[in-house]
């Protein structure tokens, strides 16, 4: 019952480095999203796929961008990162339109950007 | 875009308690959803709520949904320790977005 898995679990970056936060879901799903959690801010939506080959910008889009190659798997890509990068970072899956099935979520990734 | 407004923001209670969380939404709720987080690790589904007056319970957690559909409330009854962690609500955005947006999160600890 391996559901939505997200790796890795924890980073420290350098201010400019590069990495990529992968997330995989082995339940069929064909919507998955990107979110960040911040203290005080509560989730927000970075980015979001319909369907394998599909992505589309969330709430907080910039300075990261997606990739949906594969069904099962979201990835999440950081080019240049910035200290205001530094947070918990969720993925989630779900079967179809949010508005009536339930999202499943990773443990989180939680990353620090010095 | 829509907004939802958690409250209170934290609450302290003894256990055996009973509290209630609100959740007010900016829009009408096409969906509601109640999630429950402890700390480092991520959410989980509690339930769902589509219909104007509807009520869900699982186990000591009861859900409403109010008949205009702007207003959810979440309520514990004779809390416990197991029952402490942030509860966020999450409500579809509309108009044919697929997106999910969420409050706040109202963060619960309870006294032993």
């Amino acid at each position: 019952n391996a559901g939505v898995t997200q790796t890795p679990k924890f980073r420290v970056l350098k201010t400019g480095q590069s990495m990529t936060l992968l997330c995989a879901q082995d339940m069929n799903h064909e919507y998955m999203y990107w979110y960040r959690q911040d203290p005080g801010m509560g989730l927000r939506l970075i980015h979001y796929s319909v369907g394998e080959g599909t992505t589309a910008k969330g709430e907080v889009p910039d300075g990261y961008n997606v990739s949906r190659l594969k069904k099962q798997n979201f990835l999440l890509g950081l080019e240049s990162a910035a200290p205001s990068q530094t947070s918990v970072y969720f993925c989630a899956s779900s079967p179809g339109w949010p508005g009536n099935t339930e999202a499943f979520f990773g443990q989180g990734t939680r990353l620090t950007v010095v | 875009s829509q907004e939802l407004e958690q409250s209170p923001q934290s609450l302290i209670v003894q256990e055996g308690k009973n509290l209630t969380i609100n959740c007010t939404s900016s829009k009408t709720l096409y969906g509601l959803y109640w999630y429950k987080q402890k700390y480092g690790e991520g959410l989980i589904f509690l339930m769902m709520l589509q219909k104007g007056g509807e009520e869900k319970s699982h186990e000591k957690i009861t859900a409403k949904l109010d008949e205009k559909k702007q207003q959810s409330s979440l309520h514990i009854t004779a809390s416990q320790p197991s029952h402490a962690g942030i509860y966020l609500c999450g409500a579809d955005s509309g108009a044919g977005s697929y997106q999910l947006t969420f409050g706040k999160g109202t963060k619960l600890s309870v006294i032993p």
